[in-house]
Order: C-alpha cells, then structure tokens, then sequence
C-alpha cells in the first residue's frame, strides 16, 4: 500500500528566509511524487512532479524538490521565503501499480512572517 | 482554456437528505477523479472513470455514495441517506491518459457540503 507522512503540520518562517517541508512516503520502487499547493479557498495547484527521470525537481515560484529513494523522502524547498508562499501544501504518491489515484499527506500549512 | 468545474460550491442540506453534486472536466480529459477533503485532512480517493465506466470505485465508503458520467464527459457525485460525517469539501479532478506516462491530475474549487 502507498502512504505519505508529512513531518511537520504547521511550519513558520520569517520572508526571505529558506523554507523546508518535509515529506516521507511509501510505495513501490517507482512512485511518482507530486508537491500540490493549496491557497485558502482556492483549488488544489501543482507545484512539480518527480516521475523516474532526474532527481532533483524544479517547480514553479522557485520550488524544488529532491526524491532520495535510500531515504524515501521527497522534501520541498525554496531558497527565499514570500509573503505569497503562506498556504498549506500536500505532499502526494501516485504508483501505476495500484491505478491513478493520488494518495495525499495530511499536509503542511506555511506561515510566512515580515 | 477552461478548467476543471464544480457544482455547487457550496451546499447545505439536512441529515437523511439525498444530494448530487456536478463535475465539468477539462475538454478532452478521459480520466475524472473524485476525492473528499475533511477538515484538516489531505484530500482522500473516491472515485475514478476512465471514460464512461468506474475503474476504481474502492475509496467509496459505503453504498450510499454513488458516481456516474454516462457520457464520458460529466459527472455526478451522488450521496444517498447524508450523515453528519459526510461533510467535507468533495473535489474533482481530470486528466489525459498518457500510456507509459504519468498522468497529472487537474482540480476543480470544489464544492464544500455541510449536513446539518
């Protein structure tokens, strides 16, 4: 079965500042991981996707992500911490082995200070 | 282009009612997804068509929910007996299917249902 843990509920930075969230998941030996960004009352966006090709991925608005297979990990990051950043974000596996769904974590709502 | 919409955004209604609520995928996306969102939860499975047929319907909790798209295109999410712990905000979502591929899930808003 797959699942997904996210280490952190809540995490706050002050802006300008690196952010980190971080995500563990289990699956088989080829999920494909997602990074989605939820903005209060507004719909689920894709951030990026890490799909077997290289393991450092780069998303949208500076994020990126790293698929450490050893460490089955795929935490989010982003040099500089903005304002707009401050939303909750999903950390999700999807495996062909068990269809298309998308397993999800629980998530992580980033706060960002000025 | 237009993406992925839902209908209503928001709907109310009393425990034991029966309730539908719509999904408008992407033009040209064969794959539609249904997931439940509770209150400090991530999104969960429901529901997944693969044109007109369900071909995963193992996320649906029980035999009161039920989901159609019988032309392929839009699809009715529909809750029979509703209970107090229906409540939740339901998404939608479609895709391409991309063989070999994977296959990126596009969201709708959502339509929040509250039972009272």
């Amino acid at each position: 079965a797959q699942s997904v843990t996210q280490l952190d509920s809540h995490v706050s930075v002050s802006e300008g500042t690196p952010v980190l969230l971080r995500c563990n998941y289990s699956s088989s030996y080829s999920p494909s991981l997602f990074w989605y960004v939820q903005h209060p009352n507004k719909g689920l966006q894709l951030l990026l996707k890490y799909t077997s090709a290289a393991t450092l991925v780069k998303g949208i608005n500076g994020f990126e992500a790293e698929f450490k297979k050893s460490e089955t990990s795929f935490h989010l990051t982003k040099p500089s911490a903005h304002m707009s950043d401050a939303a909750e974000y999903f950390c999700v596996v999807s495996d062909r082995e068990y269809g298309n769904k998308l397993v999800f974590g629980a998530g992580t709502i980033l706060r960002v200070k000025s | 282009g237009a993406g992925v919409s839902q209908t209503p955004s928001n709907k109310v209604t009393e425990k034991g009612k029966y309730v539908e609520l719509r999904c408008d995928p992407i033009s040209g996306h064969t794959a539609l997804y249904w997931y439940r969102q509770s209150l400090g939860q991530g999104p969960e499975f429901l529901i997944y068509f693969q044109g007109t047929g369900a071909a995963d319907d193992s996320g649906l909790p029980n035999d009161r929910f039920f989901a159609v798209r019988p032309e392929g295109s839009v699809s009715t999410l529909k809750i029979q007996r509703t209970e107090r712990g229906d409540s939740a905000v339901y998404l939608c979502a479609s895709s391409l299917i991309v063989a070999g591929g994977v296959n990126e899930q596009f969201f709708g808003p959502g339509t929040r249902l509250t039972v009272l």
